[in-house]
């Protein structure tokens, strides 16, 4: 039961390119979220989903887009990479009585 | 416009001593509050939370302090040891499955 994974852990991009971040989940919950964490922001929601096949903006969601085709997974895309992305992506899954479960994060730099 | 503040953005304590993180907010709405601990390079781990129907929620050595007039809530970490150096992240929701945090209190508990 490894609970809430994030691929890759780190990378490197320049300005203009595209990457997708996957986050895998499996304790069967219905809600996942892409979290951003930046210094003296704490971390702020960017997109999020209520279930397979739903996905709604967060607080900072230009730039990115997200997927969740299959109920485990919750795909986020950057499609043209700029240097203000550069962050650590945390993904998350809710466990209602027992609070959100975080992955280990994404160091993203874009250079 | 941060709904959830912490204004500290480092404490140290000493080992054996009480640690107190406070964290404010302004969003009326928020029923439900949470205390998250992050270390390097990992996500952050749900630690305790409370209510706004309680004023007061403990779980060992951690107890959560809700003054729900002034908007304010405090972790209170008794006693302090060396294992609880991370950085501590307060959240609220307002019901949703949506959870603001606040930017973060490093800890640092000298031995």
């Amino acid at each position: 039961n490894a609970g809430v994974t994030q691929t890759p852990k780190f990378r490197v991009l320049k300005t203009g390119q595209s990457m997708t971040l996957l986050c895998a989940q499996d304790m069967n919950h219905e809600y996942m979220y892409w979290y951003r964490q930046d210094p003296g922001m704490g971390l702020r929601l960017i997109h999020y989903s209520v279930g397979e096949g739903t996905t709604a903006k967060g607080e900072v969601p230009d730039g990115y887009n997200v997927s969740r085709l299959k109920k485990q997974n919750f795909l986020l895309g950057l499609e043209s990479a700029a240097p203000s992305q550069t962050s650590v992506y945390f993904c998350a899954a809710d466990g209602a009585a027992g609070g959100v479960f975080f992955g280990p994060g994404t160091r993203l730099t874009v250079l | 416009d941060q709904q959830v503040k912490q204004n500290s953005p480092s404490l140290s304590v000493q080992e054996g001593r009480i640690s107190i993180l406070n964290c404010d907010y302004t969003n009326s709405m928020f029923d439900y509050f949470l205390w998250y601990k992050k270390y390097p390079a990992e996500g952050p781990t749900f630690l305790i939370s409370i209510s706004s129907i309680k004023d007061k929620n403990e779980d060992g050595r951690f107890t959560v302090f809700l003054n729900k007039s002034a908007k304010h809530l405090s972790l209170h970490i008794v006693p302090s040891q060396p294992g609880d150096s991370a950085v501590y992240f307060c959240a609220a929701s307002d019901g949703g499955n949506k959870l603001v945090f606040g930017a973060g209190t490093i800890l640092r508990v000298k031995s």
